[in-house]
């Protein structure tokens, strides 16, 4: 079964705008983590921001803040005041505790600023 | 910068050959993950190796095997390369007991193409 669930193959924005990247994860732990990372044309995969399953507050980052939506089992990311370097791909993860550290990713939404 | 480094960058190789990737942890970090990531995909956990054995396999066969060294560094190996095993090769460090668990960075990968 998929562990994370990215609906959206492909996003566009303009810039200066805000942008909501969807996330949907699977897991009967009630410990886990979430994770959002970066990955420019470059092949490097860069750590955004994290939320914990416990954590009360949704995780904020400058301006990147995740929509922690617990009882839907949804992490969305959200980009605020999007940049011409925002453009990338964005990979939702999640870190299952019960079976270990292993990170589950899930298959990438490609963000692309418009000038 | 997250400290994580890689190599070889690229590397071409023969259906049937043997391949050696290398990774360096970021210090402080005590475990090392690697990755698969096809075209066009995310990232696959392969293995991940803490205090130099093997700590949680993914999905992938026997003929990819790893090592970790006493300086944490690691190796990822794959023998017997096939034209599927073409990916980026994705090492990640983070810490086991203690420090921020939710912490993974990743190196820049290693580009690997078999003919």
């Amino acid at each position: 079964a998929q562990k994370i669930t990215q609906t959206q193959p492909g996003m566009f924005v303009q810039e200066k705008e805000a942008v909501t990247l969807d996330c949907t994860y699977d897991t009967s732990d009630p410990s886990y983590g979430l994770f959002w990372y970066k990955q420019p044309s470059s092949g490097e995969m860069i750590f955004l921001i994290y939320q914990g399953s416990y954590d009360q507050q949704n995780a904020t980052e400058g301006r990147y803040s995740l929509n922690f939506q617990k009882a839907r089992k949804s992490a969305n990311l959200v980009i605020s005041a999007s940049q011409l370097g925002d453009s990338a791909m964005y990979f939702c993860a999640m870190r299952d505790f019960d079976t270990g550290n292993q990170f589950y990713f899930g298959t990438g939404t490609s963000l692309t600023v418009i000038p | 910068e997250t400290g994580v480094t890689q190599s070889p960058t690229h590397l071409i190789k023969t259906r049937g050959q043997q391949v050696t990737l290398r990774c360096s942890s970021q210090s402080g970090h005590n475990t090392v993950s690697w990755y698969q990531q096809a075209l066009g995909q995310g990232p696959q956990f392969i293995f991940q190796y803490y205090r130099e054995e093997e700590n949680g396999r993914g999905n992938f066969p026997p003929r990819f095997s790893g090592l970790q060294f006493p300086n944490y560094s690691s190796e990822l190996n794959v023998n017997a390369l096939e034209l599927d095993d073409s990916a980026l090769y994705l090492c990640a460090s983070s810490r086991t007991g203690g420090g921020n668990y939710n912490e993974q960075f990743f190196g820049p990968g290693t580009r690997l193409t078999v003919l």
